[in-house]
């Protein structure tokens, strides 16, 4: 089975600098997806991020983009510019790209709680 | 909505007393999911639907959890005898199909068991 670690409980910025928050999977499948979700105090998960592990090129999203390190199974978002609004629990997830039953949930880690200081 | 919606946005109940969850998928998506989120945890797998059928149900904690969906849209996750270890947010998303990667969330149902 596959599972996903998020090893920073918590993490903490200043307004307007960089910070990365990491996440490692373990599986043993070569084509999947992942994601970085954001959870605000609201409950809402907000896709922030995705990547497809066949594509060797790192996903952006504006301010936030991914190190994704295929063979070290290494999924860090970085997100630079920090604002105020980007508080939130970050969780970072795998899911398979087979369609066999069972693969087409998402694999939650515990998240991380990222505080930004003005 | 453009969205998926959830009701109640919280509950609470007591011990013993059944609950029924509703989650409104976005319109046209065929492929539905169930998540349970406990406090300060990561979200855990509960139940996957296809259109009406459920191919997946392997995260179901127990018997006492069931969830059904009809009309290839509003779904409903039962839980009976409610204990307090139930006490958790519930979080549903739906997808276009189920090899569309991306899945998008309800705000979620708050479930407090006294």
């Amino acid at each position: 089975a596959q599972t996903v670690t998020q090893s920073q409980p918590e993490m903490s910025v200043q307004e307007a600098e960089t910070v990365t928050l990491s996440c490692t999977y373990d599986t043993s499948e070569s084509d999947y997806y992942l994601f970085w979700y954001k959870q605000p105090p609201s409950r809402q998960m907000i896709l922030v991020i995705r990547q497809e592990a066949y594509k060797q090129q790192n996903a952006t999203e504006n301010r936030f983009s991914v190190n994704f390190q295929k063979a070290a199974k290494s999924f860090s978002l970085k997100i630079s510019d920090s604002q105020l609004g980007d508080a939130a629990m970050y969780f970072c997830a795998y899911r398979s790209s087979s369609t066999q039953g069972g693969s087409e949930k998402l694999v939650f880690g515990k998240g991380t709680k990222l505080t930004v200081n003005p | 909505g453009a969205g998926v919606s959830q009701s109640p946005s919280n509950k609470v109940t007591e011990k013993g007393k059944d609950v029924e969850l509703r989650c409104d998928p976005i319109s046209g998506h065929t492929a539905l999911y169930w998540y349970r989120q406990r406090l300060g945890q990561g979200l855990e797998f509960l139940i996957y639907f296809q259109g009406n059928s459920a191919p997946d149900k392997s995260g179901l904690p127990s018997d006492r959890f069931s969830a059904e969906r009809t009309g290839e849209s509003v779904s409903t996750l039962t839980i009976q005898r409610t204990q307090q270890e139930d006490s958790a947010v519930y979080l549903c998303a739906s997808s276009l199909a189920p090899n569309q990667e991306t899945q998008y969330f309800g705000p979620g149902t708050r479930l407090l068991v006294l």
